[in-house]
């Protein structure tokens, strides 16, 4: 049974500070996402990681995968108020079958 | 284009009471899927169709049924609701082949009194 973990669960930071958010998973995969979801909102795709090593950024929110450590990161740069949001990585292990989810971030950025 | 659209957005059920869940995508993808999402738990996958005319089971299927209409539709139905089943349900789409990124609809907040 494939089990994604996702540390921290909650997160309280000041803006201008950096974090990273951890996503280890227990089965191999080479597909690993990442969704944002806003109080009473849907899920928004924001990065789509498909190999070993790979690295994307977008703003001020940068994640990358190690397959062989089936580990994913995502880090938070200079933190603003705009970030506050639950995060959530998810893990592919049939080729899209199905998304395996972490039980998220909840991420609050304070002044 | 309107992406995942679900219907309706909020419904009350009292316990034993049947209803049916909407989803349509017009972004001509292959698979859809069925979630339901509960406080602290993630989403847990209840139903999937990887393509038009097949249904799979997810992780927590009882209670559940659902039906791929066509490519585009794929409903969810609750046969007797249960408190149990008071959740916020997503239907999500992807494309078979390249990313396999899922679309997520707007959600049902269901609560089942």
């Amino acid at each position: 049974e494939l089990k994604v973990e996702q540390n921290p669960l909650f997160l309280s930071m000041q803006e201008g500070k950096n974090y990273t958010i951890y996503c280890n998973y227990s089965t191999t995969s080479d597909r690993l996402y990442w969704y944002r979801q806003d109080p009473g909102k849907s899920l928004e795709s924001l990065f789509v990681l498909l190999s070993n090593g790979a690295v994307k950024q977008e703003g001020r929110l940068m994640a990358s995968l190690d397959t062989k450590a089936r580990l994913s990161t995502l880090h938070i740069t200079a933190a603003v108020h705009d970030l506050s949001a639950t995060y959530f990585c998810a893990v592919d292990i049939d080729s899209g079958y199905a998304l395996n989810f972490g039980k998220g971030t909840s991420l609050l950025v304070t002044p | 284009n309107a992406g995942v659209t679900q219907t309706p957005k909020f419904q009350v059920l009292k316990t034993g009471q049947s209803m049916t869940l909407q989803c349509a995508q017009d972004m001509n993808h292959n698979s859809m899927y069925w979630y339901r999402q509960d406080p602290g738990m993630g989403l847990r996958l209840i139903y999937y169709s990887a393509s038009e005319g097949t249904t799979d089971k997810g992780e927590v299927p009882n209670g559940y049924n659902v039906s791929r209409l066509n490519k585009r539709e794929f409903s969810l139905r609750l046969e007797s609701a249960a408190p149990s089943q008071t959740s916020v349900y997503f239907c999500a789409s992807s494309r078979r082949g390249g990313l396999y990124e899922q679309y997520f609809g707007p959600g049902t907040r269901l609560t089942v009194t």
